[in-house]
């Protein structure tokens, strides 16, 4: 069965440090792999998004990295800000005509000024 | 409206109901999908629209689940006697045809009393 688990399920942090959030996945024959920011009442925004043949990609302060062969990817925040407080969720996708993503259960960040 | 809108944004309805939950997507994207949310879960697939067609239903969870999209365009997705299991957050999200970016309206919180 294709699964994504996300760690933490949650992280508060002080405003101002890096860190990391984990997403796994049990099968590495994925296309792509996308983290995306959830705020409450407010629909999915894509962050980032890395093709299988890829290893990372950068936007601002962040930078997601993908390891196919170990079934891993993590999301790097540079600098945290207060406004990167939201769920942060990873999906992937795999072949096939459908498209659909699996998405993990998400990283609930707590950025305290 | 430039993004994927849907309505209501909140429904609250008993238990055995019947209740349809609307989607209009991005002008121009001939994808669709409709998405389940339950608290503290990250979404799951439902199905997939490819024009006016269900090209993957495989996530409805049972037949009291139906949706349609019979222009191409807007899509209904219809619960029947609804349940409190049915209580969650319907996300829809649209996609151009070739693109990998699936863009996500900010979803319809559903509840079953």
């Amino acid at each position: 069965k294709q699964e994504v688990t996300q760690i933490p399920a949650a992280l508060s942090v002080p405003e101002g440090e890096n860190l990391v959030l984990n997403c796994s996945f049990t099968d590495s024959a994925i296309y792509n792999l996308q983290w995306f920011r959830q705020d409450p009442g407010k629909g999915l925004t894509s962050l980032l998004l890395i093709q299988s043949s890829q290893r990372e990609q950068t936007s601002g302060r962040l930078n997601a990295s993908l390891d196919k062969s170990s079934g891993r990817s993590t999301l790097y925040i540079a600098a945290s800000q207060p406004g990167d407080s939201a769920t942060y969720l990873c999906a992937v996708r795999y072949g096939g005509a459908t498209n659909k993503l699996i998405f993990g259960t998400g990283t609930l960040l707590a950025v305290q000024p | 409206g430039a993004g994927v809108s849907q309505t209501p944004s909140n429904k609250v309805t008993e238990k055995g109901k019947y209740v349809e939950l609307r989607c209009d997507p991005i002008s121009g994207h001939t994808a669709l999908y409709w998405y389940r949310q339950s608290l503290g879960q990250g979404p799951e697939f439902l199905i997939y629209f490819q024009g006016t067609g269900a090209a993957d239903d495989s996530g409805l969870p049972n037949d009291r689940f139906f949706a349609v999209r019979p222009e191409g365009s807007v899509s209904t997705l219809k619960i029947q006697r609804t349940e409190r299991g049915d209580s969650a957050v319907y996300l829809c999200a649209s996609k151009r045809g070739s693109s990998d970016t699936q863009y996500f309206g900010p979803g319809t919180r559903l509840t079953v009393l």
